[in-house]
C-alpha cells in the first residue's frame, strides 16, 4: 500500500529565505504527483502537478522536482513571503485499478515578517 | 466562474442521524472524489466516481454512501453507521490528471 511522508512536519523561517519541503513515497510506480497548499479551515489549492515522466515543474517562485526511482519529491520556494504561510501537502496518484490520491500529513510553514 | 461548490460550510447533527453533504461542479469533469480530513492526519479517500452512474469505494467507505445521477453532482451521505463522523469533508474533481478541490464542509456530530 502506498504511503507518503512529508518532512519536516513544521517549519518557521524569516521572510526572504529560500526553502525546501520534502516528500517521499514508498511505491515508485506512480502516475503523477501533486503539491497543494491549504490555508486554515479552507480547501486545497493545487500548486504543481508532475507527471511520472517529468523531472520538474515550475510556477513563479515554486519549483517541484520528482525522482521517481528513489521515491522522492521536493518543493522549492524561492524568496519566501509571509503570504506563503500555510500547510503544504504532497499527494501521489498510483494509478492502476484504483483512483484517487494518497496524501502526506503536510508541512506547516510559517514565514516570519 | 467555473469551480466546485460544497454546501453547507458548517453542519451540525445529532448522533444517529444521517446527513447528506452537497458537492457540485461546473467544470465538466467526469471524475469526482470525496475525502475526509482529520487533525494530524492526511486526507483519506472515501468514494470516487469516474463517470455518471458509477462509483467505487475508497480506503474508508464504511458508514458512507454516494450517488452520481448527474455529471455535475456527487452528494455524500454520512450514515449513522459511521463511528467517527466528525471531520472536515472535501470534494474534488479531476481533469488531465490534476485534482481540483472545493472549499470543504466541516461536520460536527454530537
Amino acid at each position: 500500500k502506498q504511503e507518503v511522508t512529508q518532512i519536516p512536519a513544521a517549519l518557521s523561517v524569516p521572510e526572504g529565505e529560500n526553502l525546501v519541503l520534502n516528500c517521499s513515497f514508498t511505491d515508485s510506480a506512480i502516475y503523477n504527483l501533486q503539491w497543494f497548499r491549504q490555508d486554515p479551515g479552507k480547501g486545497l489549492t493545487s500548486l504543481l502537478l508532475i507527471q511520472s515522466s517529468q523531472r520538474e515543474q515550475t510556477s513563479g517562485r515554486l519549483n517541484a522536482s520528482l525522482d521517481k526511482s528513489s521515491g522522492r519529491s521536493t518543493l522549492y520556494i524561492a524568496a519566501s513571503q509571509p503570504g506563503d504561510s500555510a500547510t503544504y501537502l504532497c499527494a501521489v496518484n498510483s494509478g492502476g485499478g484504483a483512483d484517487g490520491l494518497t496524501f502526506g500529513k503536510g508541512t506547516h510553514l510559517i514565514i516570519q515578517p | 466562474d467555473g469551480g466546485i461548490t460544497q454546501s453547507p460550510k458548517y453542519l451540525f447533527r445529532k448522533e444517529g442521524q444521517n446527513v447528506t453533504l452537497s458537492c457540485e461542479q461546473n467544470l465538466n469533469h467526469d471524475a469526482m472524489y470525496w475525502y475526509r480530513q482529520d487533525p494530524g492526519q492526511g486526507l483519506r479517500l472515501i468514494y470516487y466516481s469516474q463517470i455518471v452512474n458509477d462509483f467505487q469505494k475508497g480506503d474508508i467507505a464504511e458508514g458512507y454512501s454516494v450517488s452520481r445521477e448527474k455529471k455535475e453532482s456527487f452528494p455524500l451521505t454520512v450514515t449513522s453507521a459511521q463511528k467517527n463522523p466528525t471531520a472536515f469533508y472535501l470534494c474534488a474533481s479531476k481533469a488531465g490528471g490534476e485534482q481540483y478541490f472545493g472549499p470543504g464542509t466541516r461536520l460536527t456530530v454530537t
